[in-house]
């Protein structure tokens, strides 16, 4: 059975304190894996596409990373409006599997 | 270019009620899908569709039906409301399907939806 697992579930940073948030995936033959930003109240917005092994995505202050078995969304010198849920998700048989999301809190 | 456009954004049915979501899309997208995000469960697919006629069930379809008559339209119909289906429900659709394309989705703003 596919499955998109991510951690943590809940991350609270400092204004400046770099971290980053995993997601681990068990998709057979993965055609991509795929990074979502939500606000509260708000649907997804897509963040980032990583097709292969080694492959690096940047975008302002996130970059995100993926290997054979897990992707890394690295967050440097978050700001307060980086606070949201950070979804990924990996594409199987015409469907999105996605994980339950880590809430991202940046105080300021 | 409105999206994807979601309508109701509330509502609260009583068990055994029926009603219909409604989803548009003017990107002229192929494929479209409907999820419900419930706390702590992530965004699970209900129902999705790879082009006007063509729908197929997603990971919990049971108690939702769906059509596709149009490019544009992919409504999303209750059958008689449960408390189990209090959720919120997204709309999303993508301009590309079977190459991995369809991760790049457009979601619409979601319905909130509360079955007392």
């Amino acid at each position: 059975e596919d499955q998109v697992t991510q951690s943590p579930e809940a991350l609270r940073l400092q204004e400046g304190e770099s971290s980053s948030l995993n997601c681990s995936y068990t998709v057979s033959g993965l055609r991509g894996l795929f990074w979502y930003r939500q606000d509260p109240g708000k649907g997804p917005e897509f963040l980032f596409t990583l097709y292969s092994a080694g492959e690096e995505k940047e975008k302002e202050r996130l970059k995100a990373t993926l290997t054979k078995k897990e992707s890394f969304l690295h967050i440097t010198a978050p700001k307060p409006e980086d606070s949201a849920t950070y979804l990924c998700a990996a594409p199987s048989a015409r469907q999105l599997t996605f994980g339950s999301g880590t809430q991202l809190t940046v105080l300021p | 270019n409105a999206g994807v456009t979601q309508t109701p954004k509330f509502q609260v049915l009583k068990t055994g009620q029926s009603m219909t979501l409604q989803c548009a899309q003017d990107m002229n997208h192929e494929y479209m899908s409907w999820y419900r995000q419930d706390p702590g469960m992530g965004l699970r697919l209900i129902h999705y569709s790879v082009g006007a006629g063509i729908t197929d069930q997603g990971e919990v379809p049971n108690g939702y039906n769906v059509s596709r008559s149009t490019t544009e339209d992919f409504p999303l119909r209750l059958l008689s409301a449960a408390p189990s289906q209090t959720s919120v429900y997204f709309c999303a659709s993508s301009y590309s399907i079977g190459t991995g394309g369809e991760g790049e989705q457009y979601f619409g703003p979601g319905t909130r939806l509360t079955v007392t």
